[in-house]
């Protein structure tokens, strides 16, 4: 099958940085999707990775290791409109481009 | 342009009965996926849609049904509600098939089973 790894809670204060972390286990993989969520909203796409390294987007940073099945999202120079969920996504291997999530990790930002 | 619609929006009904939510893609997109989401957890994929044909089902019972029409919009069908099919519901359409993981999700249908 296909799971997904993440912390389910992450606090930070704004203006630092945080890291959160995914880990999967899937037998075809296609690449590593983050999603932000706020509370009553619809999951927006931050960043995708097919290779390993580093993609950059803003102060939004996604990381990609297939050997270790793990991925991260790092979030740098925090707001507090950061305060969201974070899904960590693959593709399914039952159709196309349908997504596997994990659990969300849910971020509070505070001053 | 606008993005993805769902209709409605909220919806409440009682448990046995059926319901059929509503969703139309970014134009010019032709896969559609639905989700379900349980409050506190990630979305669970139930149906990709592309090119009117059922493309992927994830792991739900028979009682949810799903279709795409000539103009890529789609329907979900859940008959015989249950309890714990309350959850929100979203759809998300993509540009194609394959590719980078880029979906993009509609605000979903809250459904409340009572």
């Amino acid at each position: 099958g296909q799971s997904l790894e993440q912390p389910s809670e992450v606090t930070a204060v704004e203006g630092a940085i945080v890291q959160i972390n995914c880990t999967y286990q899937t037998s075809g993989f296609y690449g590593l999707s983050w999603y932000q969520q706020h509370d009553g909203g619809a999951p927006t796409f931050l960043s995708y990775n097919g290779l390993d390294g580093l993609e950059e987007t803003g102060r939004f940073s996604s990381f990609l290791s297939r050997s270790d099945s793990y991925g991260y999202l790092l979030l740098q120079e925090l707001q507090m409109k950061d305060s969201a969920s974070y899904f960590c996504a693959v593709r399914s291997n039952q159709a196309g481009t349908a997504l596997i999530f994990g659990k969300g990790t849910t971020l509070s930002v505070s001053s | 342009d606008a993005g993805v619609t769902q209709s409605p929006t909220h919806l409440i009904k009682t448990r046995g009965q059926q319901v059929t939510l509503r969703c139309s893609p970014i134009s010019g997109h032709k896969s559609v996926s639905w989700y379900q989401q349980v409050l506190g957890q990630g979305p669970q994929f139930i149906f990709q849609y592309y090119e009117k044909e059922e493309r992927g089902r994830g792991n739900f019972p028979d009682r949810f049904s799903a279709r795409q029409f000539p103009n890529y919009s789609s329907e979900l069908n859940v008959n015989a509600l249950l309890l714990g099919d309350s959850a929100l519901y979203l759809c998300a359409s993509s540009l194609v098939l394959a590719g980078g993981g880029e979906q993009f999700f509609g605000p979903g249908t809250r459904l409340t089973v009572l």
